[in-house]
């Protein structure tokens, strides 16, 4: 059964102090992995699309990279505007449906 | 680029009322729409995938006549909550699928907030 589970549920930051988030998915024929960054009462907003293990990409303070069992989300001297809930999805099949893990809270304190 | 929207943002209906919501890709055509529900400090849930031009594939336990969907066209499908009951109320998102290649990204709307008293 295709299954993502996302490390730590919740994480406190101090502002400035770097951490990652974790991804790990058990998946049949990965597509892609997809980070998504949602705000409350907001819908997810897009991030990061990886599509093969070794790929890495970055956006500001965020830097997502993918290995055949995990994906890592590495956040670079976060500010408090970073505070979210970070979202890991797997995408498999033709079917273009994504499996979401649970999501991991951020909060950074200034 | 890539942007969605939702129509209403958020409603608040009597129960045994129908309410429905737009989903509307505004700068891509989506060959397919995803909605999906989201229960407070809960990941999201998909209910259904919505191709534009047929039927729409429900999620196991998620009834086709509670929550019609509608794909007329590439860029707006829309979900009927029908006879809407208070369990009902959730936040319901919609994604629009875009393709390029081998590539498949999905983009969110902002949501729709749905209280049924």
């Amino acid at each position: 059964e295709d299954q993502v589970t996302q490390s730590p549920e919740a994480l406190r930051l101090q502002e400035g102090e770097s951490s990652s988030l974790n991804c790990s998915y058990t998946v049949s024929g990965l597509r892609g992995l997809f980070w998504y960054r949602q705000d409350p009462g907001k819908g997810p907003e897009f991030l990061f699309t990886l599509y093969s293990a070794g790929e890495e990409k970055e956006k500001e303070r965020l830097k997502a990279t993918l290995t055949k069992k995990e994906s890592f989300l590495h956040i670079t001297a976060p500010k408090p505007e970073d505070s979210a809930t970070y979202l890991c999805a797997v995408q498999a099949g033709n079917t273009g449906k994504l499996i979401f893990g649970q999501g991991t809270t951020l909060q950074v304190k200034p | 680029g890539a942007v969605v929207s939702q129509h209403p943002s958020w409603v608040i209906c009597k129960s045994g009322t129908s309410v429905k919501i737009e989903c509307r890709s505004l700068d891509f055509q989506a060959t397919t729409m995803f909605w999906y529900r989201q229960f407070p400090k809960q990941s999201l849930m998909l209910m259904a995938t919505s191709n534009e031009g047929s039927k729409a594939t429900y999620e196991q336990g998620v009834e086709k006549d509670k929550f019609l969907i509608n794909h007329a066209s590439l860029t707006l499908s829309t979900l009927t909550v029908t006879s809407a009951h208070p369990e009902d109320s959730s936040f319901y998102i919609c994604s629009a699928s875009l393709t390029s290649g081998i590539y498949n990204e999905q983009f969110f709307g902002p949501g729709t907030r749905l209280t049924v008293l």
